[in-house]
């Protein structure tokens, strides 16, 4: 069964910086790529970052490019996602996601951490 | 970067009812490599978002076949025939064509 779990949400000052974790199993971590989306309370979707299966290439919005940084380590099945520069409307549940690449971008979704941004 | 609009906002239903929401690209959703990245997911309450259909009309593993999804270019639909109550959600389309990859605002189907 695949799962997707993710720690390392929290509270944060504005500014300041986070790093979420999330641990693979139930498949071969390093066939798929994987991705963040989050989810601001009461609001919609935005995908935030994907990273290819090999860790070779990474993918990034405008919204978060050069203040997140998506990893992966596919000894430890991990994948990560370093916030710096956090700010008020980075507030939200973060998704981790698996991919298949070519076919969907998210087949399989963890449960989410909420990260809220506030003084 | 690519707006995908869906409509309506909110769709009332009754159990049994057929459901259609619409989402509309502001270009087209064709990749260079002839396929189109547009898929369709559904949140539950209290729950993470779901994948229920791939490339605009491939059901995922385990989806029934009473979700339908359809279109080309930058119009596509979802149907659910014979709406059930494990159906209650907001449904969001998604593309995956142009990056940045993007989300539709939602539709959420609830009872009448």
């Amino acid at each position: 069964e695949v799962q997707l779990v993710e720690t390392g949400g929290g509270l944060v000052q504005p500014g300041r910086s986070l790093k979420l974790s999330c641990v693979a199993s139930g498949f071969t971590f390093n066939n798929y790529w994987m991705s963040w989306t989050r989810q601001a309370p009461g609001k919609g979707l935005e995908w935030v970052a994907s990273i290819t299966n090999s860790g070779g290439s990474t993918y990034y919005p405008d919204s978060v490019k050069g203040r997140f940084t998506i990893s992966r380590d596919n000894a430890q099945n991990t994948l990560y996602l370093q916030m710096n520069s956090l700010r008020s409307e980075d507030t939200a549940t973060y998704y981790c996601t698996r991919a298949t690449m070519g076919i969907t971008t998210g087949d399989y979704w963890g449960q989410g951490v909420m990260v809220t941004v506030s003084s | 970067d690519v707006v995908l609009t869906q409509t309506p906002v909110a769709q009332p239903v009754t159990l049994g009812d057929q459901a259609s929401i619409s989402c509309r690209s502001s270009q087209s959703l064709v990749h260079s490599n002839g396929n189109t990245y547009l898929e369709w997911y559904l949140q539950k309450p209290g729950q993470s978002p779901q994948l229920l259909i791939y490339k605009v009309s491939n059901r995922f593993s385990g989806v029934p076949d009473r979700f339908i999804g359809s279109g080309s270019g930058s119009d596509f639909t979802l149907k659910i025939s014979r709406v059930e109550p494990e159906d209650l959600g907001v449904y969001y389309c998604f593309q995956a064509t142009h990056d940045p990859w993007t989300f539709g605002g939602g539709t959420k189907l609830e009872l009448k």
